[in-house]
């Protein structure tokens, strides 16, 4: 099972609103990501969580703040956001594979459609 | 610092042809690679991954790609296409962040019409 599961699919919300975007995932997986994809553009990391810790935050605008409260969750808390920030955002997760070639595999999950009015 | 190249922006090929599509890095170390496929409204989905041994990868939906060092290339291969594979083709390579966390560099992705 490489499942990592977001809610909601789609989110309309004004720019005074306060929502949340959902992920999780029960693949045992420590590292989870923030990723950011405009329309016919590649996805753009924002934020990785390491063991429930922040790691990276690639210079988001405060109005996103995420939040990882245990090892399957996480979360990306929107406020006050502006219309540019409509775009389709991309929970991953990954784990070093156990099998012999050692390396990492980053699995998405299918995105929340955000649409900021 | 890495990078990733996809060097065509559009595809279009016939359906039951078959199907090339490219991918450079650059990479200092022996690099972790990934093709994903992005069908439209959708997220991404791994379609399949290099790290050592064996250069010819094989991965889901009949795809393959090899691992080209010396050209530092790893190309998406299809023998025969099906118009359920037209998509955005992403290449990635993935570096260490530490901690056990990954950072994926995607090409600009390169966009994939079938014609029955």
């Amino acid at each position: 099972d490489t499942e990592v599961t977001q809610t909601p699919k789609h989110l309309v919300m004004g720019m005074t609103n306060k929502k949340s975007l959902k992920c999780e995932q029960h693949m045992g997986h420590r590292a989870m990501y923030w990723y950011k994809q405009k329309a016919k553009k590649p996805p753009e990391l924002m934020f990785v969580y390491s063991y429930e810790k922040l790691s990276i935050n690639e210079s988001v605008p405060s109005r996103f703040s995420p939040e990882c409260p245990n090892s399957s969750l996480l979360n990306l808390h929107l406020h006050a956001l502006q219309p540019e920030d409509s775009a389709l955002y991309l929970c991953a997760s990954s784990l070093r594979d156990r099998g012999r070639d050692g390396g990492n595999t980053i699995y998405f999950g299918e995105g929340s459609w955000l649409t900021v009015v | 610092a890495q990078s990733v190249t996809q060097p065509d922006i559009h595809i279009t090929v016939s359906e039951g042809a078959s199907l090339e599509l490219r991918c450079n890095y650059s990479y200092g170390a022996t690099p972790y690679l990934f093709w994903y496929v992005q069908s439209p409204g959708q997220g991404l989905q791994l379609l399949l991954k290099y790290f050592s041994g064996d250069t010819l990868v094989q991965g889901i939906k009949g795809f393959e790609a090899e691992f080209k060092r010396s050209q530092s290339s790893f190309n998406l291969r299809k023998p025969s296409v099906h118009w359920s594979d037209a998509a955005e083709y992403f290449c990635a390579v993935a570096t260490g962040s530490g901690a056990g966390s990954y950072q994926l560099t995607f090409g600009k992705g390169t966009k994939l019409s079938v014609i029955p």
